[in-house]
């Protein structure tokens, strides 16, 4: 079955630049998507199609994508950015696939 | 702006059956272009997804679930259902609907609203 694989855990200074790797075979066939989930409440989309921002997702977060690996970067890390962050993409036969998740400390 | 909601019981015994519905407003879930998802999370855990169904009726499940989850769809209510066969506590879960947004030039698909996800706790 396919797999999206993440770090447990990454931790960043407040103003730093926090990295998120996500790894995948089909990652050079179909885009990445990442998603915020801060405590208690439901995830929010921050990247599309690899690089993509949604409107309101402020300019520090942005995604890169070089063969397996995907990379949500946060520029300038700020305490509101604490939280899990998942990958996510679709697999050959359309299985939604979420990545297994890193935890961001901003501290 | 297109809202989703969870409801259903919140406790569930073993060996019985599972039933959520989710209530979309604020857009049509017979509109093209979109599929209706349900994802669950155990507790601090991850996401995991259960399966989609189309407003015409067509489903697809998680393999890792598919013989014990059904999902509907009700267009003239403007929901979809969940239910899930012979739970156990590892269906201890935070259940959520998301619309599932196809993009068919990419053949690719996303979640773009959320409901704000129901805890159902599986125990006698």
């Amino acid at each position: 079955s396919y797999e999206l694989t993440q770090p447990p855990s990454v931790s960043v200074s407040p103003g730093q630049t926090a990295r998120i790797t996500c790894s995948g075979d089909a990652l050079p066939k179909k885009y990445a998507y990442w998603y915020q989930q801060k405590s208690g409440q439901a995830p929010v989309l921050v990247i599309y199609e690899d690089s993509k921002r949604p409107s309101g997702i402020p300019e520090r977060f942005s995604g890169s994508s070089s063969g397996t690996m995907a990379t949500l970067t946060i520029s300038g890390a700020q305490v509101e950015d604490e939280a899990d962050y998942y990958c996510y993409s679709t697999d050959s036969s359309g299985r939604r696939v979420f990545g297994t998740g890193t935890k961001v400390t901003v501290l | 702006q297109v809202q989703l909601q969870e409801s259903g019981p919140g406790l569930v015994k073993p060996s019985q059956t599972l039933s959520l519905t989710c209530t979309v407003s604020g857009g049509s879930i017979s509109s093209g272009g979109y599929y209706w998802s349900w994802i669950r999370q155990h507790p601090g855990k991850g996401l995991e997804w259960i399966g989609y169904i189309y407003y015409s009726g067509s489903t697809y499940y998680n393999p890792s679930l598919k013989s014990r989850v059904t999902i509907s769809v009700d267009t003239s209510k403007n929901q979809f259902s969940l239910k899930l066969s012979s739970v156990t506590a590892a269906d201890t879960a935070v259940y959520y609907c998301a619309r599932d947004h196809a993009v068919p030039s990419l053949g690719e698909f996303y979640f773009d609203y959320w409901g704000q996800g129901t805890l159902v706790t599986v125990s006698s």
